[in-house]
């Protein structure tokens, strides 16, 4: 079947420096993108959304970059801070039947 | 404050023992899901519901039931039949098609 999945499941980054976490997916009927952070022992936490008629959509200190013609999506995030150490998933919803589905996420650390 | 609430915490299930995870929204969500997250792992939907009054398996559905009487509400049941229940337990809720919000998710630990 298709699927969202992230290239690294770890990324280290110094406090203070830029952090870029990918995505790959695979699905070509996906409509519409989302990045969520969770830390340890909580829900889920939306970051951000796409929609697949965007490129790139701002927020504070993130930014989500979606790239159809190769199917990839980022996240970025600026000036990274000692909270922002989570695993972040990056998800889809399919055009056909709007059910998310989630990559196995990336672990940020964030170095002091 | 509005949001997604989830009861209990923590929750412990004996050998044969129906559990029940509560889940309540009052964000005026139409749609509510249950999900699955074991260590390490993605979120594996459990069931869905797009409306009050209907509900869908998704892809692990074994073992588990669920109920949609009210739209706030979207109880999950974690049956007897389910051999490895113990995992982390997330609710979420959302327009249909938009973005999903979650709840704070229940730990289920079996004795």
């Amino acid at each position: 079947g298709e699927s969202v999945g992230l290239h690294l499941p770890t990324l280290s980054v110094q406090e203070g420096d830029n952090s870029i976490i990918n995505c790959a997916y695979s699905n070509s009927a996906s409509d519409y993108f989302i990045w969520y952070k969770q830390e340890s022992g909580k829900g889920p936490q939306f970051i951000i959304d796409i929609r697949s008629n965007m490129d790139k959509r701002q927020g504070q200190r993130v930014t989500v970059l979606l790239n159809k013609t190769v199917k990839h999506l980022s996240l970025q995030i600026a000036a990274t801070q000692p909270g922002d150490s989570a695993v972040y998933f990056c998800a889809e919803i399919s055009r056909g039947d709007y059910k998310l589905s989630f990559g196995a996420g990336t672990t940020v650390t964030v170095r002091a | 404050d509005g949001g997604i609430t989830q009861s209990p915490k923590y929750l412990f299930r004996k050998e044969g023992q129906n559990v029940t995870l509560s889940c309540e929204q009052n964000l005026n969500h139409d749609a509510m899901y249950w999900y699955r997250q074991d260590p390490g792992q993605g979120l594996r939907l459990i069931y869905y519901s797009q409306i009050v009054n209907d509900f869908q398996k998704g892809d692990i559905a074994e073992g588990y039931s669920v109920s949609r009487e009210k739209k706030e509400s979207f109880p999950l049941t974690v049956t007897s039949a389910q051999k490895n229940p113990t995992a982390f337990y997330l609710c979420a809720s959302s327009i249909w098609g938009e973005t999903q919000y979650f709840g704070p998710g229940t730990r289920l630990l079996v004795l």
